[in-house]
């Protein structure tokens, strides 16, 4: 699977819009691009995920830049809650480059909320 | 819609012990994961069941660790025995059937995770 590189972490201001950034320069046509967290003591949940286009949903949005070798994810209003390590994952079609489906995570950034 | 379920959710043991976790994905869901995380890492997978067969184990330590999912439905995870470095919480995730030629446009959901502490 293709890697991709986050920032350790970020800090933001309650109420704040949060910019959270994920490069994934080796990124082949028919990877999408997904963004799970992980709140303290919990399993990680399913944020927001995309192809080509911004997506938008109840919880964030999701801005792919034009040649996909980026994205970034957007908490519109950060609140204390959304405290958690956010991990940006690709996931390619079943199959290729031996693919099983499973989720490959990486380090992640942590993102402390401070109010 | 009941998420997937784990337990226990925590569990202490001593070294060269063993110990079980049980997880029930989400109905229908026919992909089950389970997942080591080590404090300060992100989750390792260490297998993957499709209904009750094995799609990736590559990652599973089969000298200590055992997995089976003999229903399709219920899985268990097994550590037998245990050492210091198995202290980790131990996640499992399903998904709906995944098959050859599928986009990845699915979510997966997980469960709270087992803690475990080998001492």
């Amino acid at each position: 699977d293709a890697k991709t590189t986050q920032p350790n972490s970020m800090e933001s201001n309650e109420e704040e819009p949060v910019h959270l950034p994920c490069n994934h320069s080796t990124i082949s046509g028919t990877d999408y691009i997904h963004w799970y967290r992980q709140l303290p003591s919990q399993g990680p949940e399913y944020v927001i995920h995309g192809l080509t286009s911004n997506v938008n949903n109840r919880m964030a949005s999701l801005a792919i830049a034009e040649d996909r070798k980026s994205s970034t994810l957007i908490l519109h209003r950060a609140t204390l809650r959304d405290a958690a390590v956010y991990y940006c994952i690709l996931r390619d079609v079943i199959g290729r480059s031996s693919n099983t489906g499973k989720l490959i995570f990486g380090q992640g950034t942590t993102l402390q909320v401070k109010p | 819609e009941a998420g997937v379920a784990q337990s226990p959710r925590y569990k202490i043991i001593e070294k060269r012990q063993s110990v079980a976790f049980w997880c029930n994905p989400i109905s229908g869901h026919a992909t089950l994961y389970w997942y080591q995380q080590i404090l300060g890492q992100g989750p390792k997978l260490l297998i993957q069941f499709q209904n009750n067969g094995v799609v990736d184990d590559s990652q599973l330590p089969k000298d200590r660790f055992s997995a089976e999912r003999l229903k399709g439905v219920d899985s268990t995870l097994k550590i037998q025995p245990a050492k210091l470095e198995d202290s980790a919480v131990y996640l499992c995730a399903s998904t709906l059937r995944i098959s050859p030629g599928q986009v990845m446009n699915t979510e997966a959901f997980f469960g709270q995770g087992t803690r475990l502490t080998v001492v």
